[in-house]
């Protein structure tokens, strides 16, 4: 069976700090990998969606990037962070015509 | 393009009692339509999906959904709500473009009262 994992559960980091959350998939291959943020009270944003290894599609304009180094490996970068990035990020994945399935998401807290 | 709007931000009822969480939907092609849940501080969960078959879609946990073309609703319903109900669910449509991705409702919040 297929499972997901992302972690970490919760990060508290600094303004201008750099990020990494990392995502991964067992049990499937080729999957299309999503990163989605959750602000508290809001729906859900898709940030970046990959529909292959290094194929990377941005949704909105940020101070986020994401990378594919491998089929089943999803991460969530950023350089340095502002307080604005503070949320819930979900990272899920899917194959055609499925239903999309998510990790346990992120805490993040930018103080 | 496609889109989907959850009418009620909020929902309260008490334990025992019917649920209703409405969702209208925004497409130009058949529709796959899919429900999901959301306990705090955790991920999201498939409630149940449509995808062309049967019009009364049955889920997990007791939910069960109607596609209405006439109407462009998939409500999400329950005969009898239990206190485990209470969550965030997620109306959503998938896109036919960008990797088959998903469209989000704003979501619903599910209260439910001894």
């Amino acid at each position: 069976s297929q499972t997901i994992h992302q972690w970490p559960a919760t990060l508290v980091q600094p303004v201008g700090s750099p990020l990494s959350l990392e995502c991964t998939v067992e049990g499937t291959s080729n999957p299309n990998l999503y990163w989605y943020r959750q602000a508290a009270g809001r729906g859900l944003q898709l940030l970046f969606y990959s529909v292959g290894i290094g194929q990377i599609s941005s949704e909105v304009p940020q101070n986020l990037s994401a990378s594919r180094p491998q089929d089943r490996q999803f991460i969530l970068s950023s350089k340095k962070l502002l307080l604005s990035d503070s949320g819930f990020y979900l990272c899920a994945w899917t194959r055609t015509l499925s239903p999309l399935h998510f990790g346990n998401g992120t805490r993040l807290t930018v103080t | 393009a496609q889109s989907v709007t959850q009418l009620d931000s909020h929902v309260s009822v008490s334990e025992g009692t019917p649920v209703l969480l409405r969702c209208n939907y925004s497409s130009s092609y058949s529709p796959s339509l899919f429900w999901y849940v959301q306990h705090p501080n955790k991920g999201l969960q498939l409630l149940l999906k449509y995808t062309s078959a049967a019009t009364l879609v049955k889920g997990i946990n007791g939910f069960e959904a109607e596609f209405k073309k006439s109407e462009t609703s998939f409500h999400l319903t329950k005969p009898s709500a239990h206190m485990s109900d209470a969550a965030e669910y997620f109306c959503v449509v998938r896109g036919y473009n960008q990797g088959g991705k998903l469209i989000f409702g704003q979501g619903t919040e599910l209260s439910v009262k001894p």
